[in-house]
């Protein structure tokens, strides 16, 4: 069964720091890959998506993710960090482009940042 | 263009109580989803909706909740009779098509206290 893992409930960082979330998959073939962010009060919003090709995806608000297929990882980045950065961020997997219905979500890493 | 909208936001019921979710899905997306999110966790799905269709409600406790999405637009999670382990945060989200990007756009979603 597919699965995913983050094991880091929560991260602290200091404003204009670097991050890296981390994101860890079990599933026998290559999965679609996605990583979605979640403000206080708010929806999950979509981050980024890794299908196929090159494997360091770029997202929007200055995320990046890179697929190691031998790690079995989807890890998230950001060279600096914001305030408005802090959320809680989620990872997830799908068999298929076609079956993103059938996401299944990590349990999350909530983002604290510090001034 | 109006997101997902849900409501209500914050429902507080006693138990046995029944209470139902109302979700607007975004104007020409033909797929809606229900997911459920406890705290600390990450969503799950409950259901799937293409068009008026329930596609997948594997995941659905059927004796308590029941779903609806009448004339292919807007739709309804009902819990009847509400037990204290439902109090969590129900999603609604939707999407062009199934996998037709990979993106769920969701709500900000509803939070149910059962007490």
């Amino acid at each position: 069964a597919q699965s995913v893992t983050q094991p880091d409930i929560h991260i602290t960082v200091s404003e204009g720091a670097s991050l890296e979330l981390r994101c860890n998959y079990s599933y026998g073939a290559t999965p679609y890959l996605f990583w979605y962010v979640q403000s206080p009060g708010q929806g999950l919003q979509l981050l980024l998506k890794y299908f196929s090709g090159d494997t360091l995806v770029q997202g929007i608000k200055g995320f990046e993710a890179e697929f190691k297929r031998s790690q079995s990882s989807f890890n998230l980045r950001k060279p600096s960090v914001h305030w408005s950065d802090a959320a809680e961020y989620f990872c997830a997997v799908a068999p298929g482009v076609d079956s993103s219905y059938k996401l299944i979500f990590g349990s999350g890493t909530r983002l604290l940042v510090r001034p | 263009e109006a997101g997902v909208v849900q409501s209500p936001r914050y429902k507080i019921i006693e138990k046995k109580q029944p209470v139902a979710f109302w979700c607007n899905p975004i104007s020409g997306h033909n797929t809606l989803y229900w997911y459920l999110q406890n705290l600390g966790q990450g969503p799950e799905l409950l259901i799937r909706y293409e068009n008026e269709e329930a596609v997948d409600d594997s995941q659905l406790p059927k004796d308590r909740f029941s779903a609806e999405r009448l004339k292919g637009v807007d739709s309804t999670l009902k819990i009847q009779p509400a037990e204290l382990g439902d109090s969590a945060v129900y999603l609604c989200a939707s999407s062009l098509a199934a996998g037709s990007t990979g993106e769920l756009f969701f709500g900000e979603g509803s939070r149910l206290t059962v007490l």
